[in-house]
This record gives C-alpha cells, structure tokens and sequence, in this order.
C-alpha cells in the first residue's frame, strides 16, 4: 500500500521568504504527483502535476521537482504572501486513484 | 468553464437514515473519483468511474456504500443506514481522460454530519 508523508506538517514564516515543502512517498512505481491548495472549508485546487518521466514542473512562483526513484517531491514557493497561507496536500497516483499525505498547513505572516 | 460541482454542500442526518450525495462532473471528463476526507483519516479514495462503469470499488469502506453513475455524467454516492463515523467531507473529482497525465479536479465537497 502507497503510503505518502509530508514534513513539515505546519509552517509560519514571514512574508516574502521562500517556502519549502516536502513529500515522500513509499512506492516508486507511481504515473504522476500532484499537489494541491486547499483553503480551510474548500476543496482542493490543483497547482501542479508531475509526470512521472518529468523532474519538475514550474508555475509563476511555484515550482516542483520530483525525484521519482528515492519517492521524493518538493514544492517551492517563491517571495511568499499571505494569501500562500493555506494547506498544501501532496499526492500520487497509481492505479487511477490518489494517494494523498495529511498535508502541510502554511502560515505567511504579514 | 464550469467546474465540478457537488450537492449538497452541507448534509446533516440522523443515525440510521440513508442519505444520497451528488456530483456533477466537467462537461466531458470520462472519468469521475469519489474521495473521503475526515479529521481522523485524511484524504482516502472511495471509488472510481470511467464512463458508467467502477473498475475499482476497493476503497468504500462498508457494503453500506455504494455509488452510481448515469450517462457518464452525474454520480450519486448512497450511504445507507449512516453511522457517527461516516461524518465527513466527501470530495468528488474528474479527470478528462484515462490518461495518467490528466489531472483530477476537484469539486468543493459536502459535509456530512451525522448526528
């Protein structure tokens, strides 16, 4: 069974520093990495998707490697703001579902 | 466009009573996943469709669940005679393809109380 952690579980900086974000996961055997925002009460929005033949995907401040044989993925986030502060979820996919960590809830204060 | 869409968005019942949960998909998307997101467990997956059939039903957790879908659009997840456990957010999510470089997007949830 997949099993996926995320570290640190809860962060706080101040704005404008950069965030870093952990993932691992126990399987190799994955097809692609997705992490998510979620907002206290909302869904999930997806940010980025790594396939896994990819090491990294970028989008705008956001960028995410993926080192898919030590089951590892890391999320950065450049020049934070407060409106970052949210929890963000990692996840794997491999036989069509999602196997997601608990999250990392992320506080930027201002 | 609009996005995936669930109803409804908050659900309180009573022990026992059976309760039908809703989820409109994006227009197109042939695939459909139902999630469970509780404080004690996380995020777990429930069910999966492509098109009208469930390849894999592995993750509902008792034969009091049980889901559909018709014409390879809206889904209803059916939980009979609920219990206190079964209180959570239940998420649904799409994705266009089978392709394994779709990803799922997700609706906003409901929340399920049972009192």
């Amino acid at each position: 069974k997949q099993e996926v952690t995320q570290i640190p579980a809860a962060l706080s900086v101040p704005e404008g520093e950069n965030l870093v974000l952990n993932c691992s996961f126990t399987d190799s055997a994955i097809y692609n990495l997705q992490w998510f925002r979620q907002d206290p009460g909302k869904g999930l929005t997806s940010l980025l998707l790594i396939q896994s033949s990819q090491r990294e995907q970028t989008s705008g401040r956001l960028n995410a490697s993926l080192d898919k044989s030590s089951g590892r993925s890391t999320l950065y986030i450049a020049a934070s703001q407060p409106g970052d502060s949210a929890t963000y979820l990692c996840a794997v996919e491999d036989d069509y579902k999602l196997s997601f960590g608990a999250g990392t809830t992320v506080t930027v204060r201002a | 466009g609009a996005g995936v869409s669930q109803s409804p968005s908050n659900k309180v019942t009573e022990k026992g009573k059976d309760v039908e949960l809703r989820c409109d998909p994006i227009s197109g998307h042939t695939a459909l996943y139902w999630y469970r997101q509780s404080l004690g467990q996380g995020l777990e997956f429930l069910i999966y469709f492509q098109g009208n059939s469930a390849p894999d039903k592995s993750g509902l957790p008792s034969d009091r669940f049980s889901a559909e879908r018709t014409g390879g659009s809206v889904s209803t997840l059916t939980i009979q005679r609920t219990q206190q456990e079964d209180s959570a957010v239940y998420l649904c999510a799409s994705t266009l393809t089978r392709d394994r470089a779709s990803e799922q997007y997700f609706g906003p949830g409901t929340r399920l109380t049972v009192t």
